[in-house]
């Protein structure tokens, strides 16, 4: 069975930092482009960054851009999301998703989230 | 970046019923638009991709179409499982953005 499974998630100070790691399985997660995606409680989906299978095409959204840092190891099948400066906006639940293997970014695989909560 | 306005906020319906919903691209897409259910307390899921292609595995009471700049997503006739959130992603070109989201509630 084809699964994602995001853990590292929890409860931090404003400012600190936190790593994410999303664990693959059941398909050849390195010829996959992946993606995170977060969702603040109660709101809508909002996309955060994107890497291709080799790492060397990596892109963010801009309310992350300079905060963020994606990664993965593919020899582990593992995709990661370092969070540095946080702040109470960034408090969501994220996702790790892959992207489908046809043209374009629709994402046909997702993980079932881990909540990051940064308050003081 | 691309805005992707989705109508309606919400609405409420029974089992059986046919269900709209719709987003509106704020350029050209060229069709790069995908539909996600998401269950309480779940991930979403994807539906359909390329404005109007199903998902392996996903009921065909799932439809939808679109050019342009203007997409529906419609639930041929609801089942208890539908009730639900649902949103539009379009992946013309990066940052990906979502719809703002549509609650589907039993009325």
């Amino acid at each position: 069975e084809e699964q994602l499974v995001e853990s590292g998630g929890g409860f931090v100070r404003p400012g600190e930092s936190l790593r994410l790691s999303c664990a693959a399985s059941g398909f050849s997660f390195d010829s996959y482009n992946m993606n995170w995606v977060r969702q603040a409680p109660g709101k809508g989906l909002e996309w955060v960054s994107y890497i291709n299978s080799a790492s060397n095409r990596i892109y963010y959204g801009d309310s992350v851009k300079g905060r963020f840092i994606i990664s993965r190891d593919n020899a582990q099948n593992s995709l990661f999301l370092h969070l540095s400066s946080l702040r109470a906006a960034d408090t969501a639940v994220y996702y790790c998703a892959r992207k489908g293997s046809g043209f374009g970014g629709y994402l046909d695989l997702w993980g079932r989230g881990t909540l990051v909560t940064v308050s003081s | 970046d691309i805005q992707m306005t989705q109508s309606p906020y919400s609405l409420s319906a029974s089992v059986g019923d046919r269900v709209t919903i719709t987003c509106r691209a704020s350029q050209d897409i060229k069709k790069s638009v995908a539909w996600y259910r998401q269950k309480a307390g779940q991930a979403p899921e994807l539906l359909l991709f390329g404005a109007s292609r199903l998902e392996s595995g996903v009921p065909s009471r799932f439809s939808g179409s679109g050019s342009g700049t203007d997409y529906t997503l419609t639930l041929g006739s609801l089942q208890p499982e539908d009730f639900a959130s649902y949103y539009c992603q379009q992946y013309y070109s990066l940052p990906y953005t979502f719809g703002q989201g549509t609650k589907v509630d039993i009325k």
